[in-house]
């Protein structure tokens, strides 16, 4: 299985700021990664997919990037809405795997 | 807009089979491969396997000895059965649409059903 490994584990941010979020695959996927926002209680929501197309009605403060085995999440300018579980997933080879997830909380 | 529901039992006896079924609203259940993906409390997003609305299925090695899905086109709906659960399969439970560009996306999900194993 392909595992991905994301950092930080959690972070603390405040409303304006860059975030940035890595994820890393333990062999190459080529641009087939993707990225989730989760908040408690609810189902994942997708973002961002083919490592950086922006998924319909996401806003464009999100984007990312990368290939191969290194890629990053970046929200431009951190939200009130934004604090949530972010996480990447691939889709190279089944079985299809998850990152262990980004907590963004307020600062 | 595409809705998924899943529905079935919130409580399942260790070595008893879960079962769960997805029904999709909004659109057509045909030409997509559709997924079902668990998460433990605490714990990062499990795989569990897909259905391609021909019937042809791909599932976790971890899990594949335990699992069965199926489609059924006239209701709009797939299904998953996990035999001989034991507590470990205890976790919010989604069903989910594959995307259709070909990246492996989840675009659309359900809510999730949380299925406990005990006694």
């Amino acid at each position: 299985d392909i595992q991905m490994t994301q950092s930080p584990s959690s972070l603390s941010s405040s409303v304006g700021d860059r975030v940035i979020i890595t994820c890393r695959a333990s062999q190459s996927i080529s641009s087939s990664l993707n990225w989730y926002q989760q908040k408690a209680g609810s189902a994942p929501k997708l973002l961002i997919f083919g490592a950086s197309h922006l998924q319909r009605g996401v806003p464009s403060r999100f984007s990312g990037s990368g290939s191969g085995t290194d890629f990053t999440l970046t929200i431009s300018s951190l939200q009130p809405e934004d604090f949530a579980t972010y996480s990447c997933q691939q889709g190279y080879s089944t079985p299809h795997t998850f990152g262990g997830g980004t907590m963004v909380d307020i600062k | 807009q595409v809705q998924l529901q899943e529905s079935g039992p919130g409580l399942v006896k260790p070595s008893e089979t879960l079962s769960l079924t997805c029904t999709v609203s909004g659109g057509s259940i045909n030409s997509y491969y559709w997924s079902w993906i668990r998460q433990p409390a605490g714990k990062r997003l499990e795989w569990i396997g897909r259905i391609y609305t021909s019937g042809s299925t791909n599932y976790n090695p971890s899990l594949k000895s335990r699992v069965t899905m199926s489609v059924d086109t006239s209701k709009n709906q797939f299904s998953l059965k996990l035999s001989s659960v034991t507590a470990a399969d205890t976790a919010v439970y989604y069903c989910a649409r594959v995307i259709s560009s070909g990246w492996g996306a989840f675009d659309y999900w359900g809510l999730g059903t949380l299925v406990t194993v005990s006694s």
